[in-house]
């Protein structure tokens, strides 16, 4: 049972213009939503998390979104850069629960 | 200095042999997990210790066998290696109940069974 919905699976993207990925949940208990960022050969990294106490959050050109009574949350990148060219996975948990995580977007940002 | 760090990055065999994949992190985290990530990219739980306590094992063929000799060190047996389990697979760690739930990951190992 995949808890946590993501997409597109796929996206490609103008250097310059605004990347969306979106992510939906069910499990109301859920109360930690990271992005991680996994670019080729690496391991997964913790890119900005949020929780549902504030609707957006804000590091650099990153940009989370949540919408708690839609059971929502977004990854917005402003000013994409090639650089930025990764796989993209949205997860959830709960308390010491297990992190659930998406099936992945991958990224391409074309110069 | 890397956090996690998984060896080897990479095991190449034949289907039917044995293979170990192993892992320390010097984070001073007490949970450790192991990760299985197929072509398709998806992050797949497989097992997760605390304080050297099984505390997570999902539906994993009882062919694979992870061991926890310290909480800084998680390695992942795996018997009778089969086509399928052709697979990127990633330790990583957290700190658990203090912890905000961050994951740390290795940069995986990649096994190619043929």
């Amino acid at each position: 049972q995949q808890q946590v919905k993501q997409s597109p699976q796929s996206l490609i993207v103008q250097k310059g213009g605004i990347s969306i990925i979106n992510c939906a949940y069910e499990n109301t208990a859920f109360d930690y939503f990271p992005w991680y960022q996994q670019f080729p050969g690496k391991g997964p990294a913790l890119l900005i998390a949020i929780r549902p106490d504030v609707s957006e959050k804000k590091e650099g050109r990153f940009t989370i979104s949540f919408n708690k009574s839609a059971k929502q949350f977004s990854l917005h990148i402003m000013d994409s850069q090639p650089g930025d060219s990764a796989t993209y996975f949205c997860a959830a948990k709960g308390g010491s629960e297990k992190l659930v995580f998406g099936k992945g977007t991958k990224l391409t940002v074309n110069p | 200095d890397t956090a996690v760090s998984q060896t080897p990055k990479y095991l190449v065999t034949q289907m039917g042999n044995d293979k170990s994949i192993k892992c320390e992190q010097n984070l001073g985290h007490d949970t450790m997990y192991w990760y299985k990530q197929d072509s398709k990219k998806f992050l797949k739980i497989m097992f997760s210790y605390n304080n050297k306590e099984l505390i997570i094992n999902e539906t994993v063929p009882n062919r694979f066998s992870p061991k926890s000799p310290d909480k800084a060190h998680l390695n992942l047996h795996i018997n009778s290696l089969e086509l399928g389990d052709s697979a990127v697979y990633f330790c990583a760690s957290s700190q658990r109940v203090t912890g905000n739930g961050e994951l740390f990951f290795g940069e995986g190992s990649r096994l190619t069974v043929l």
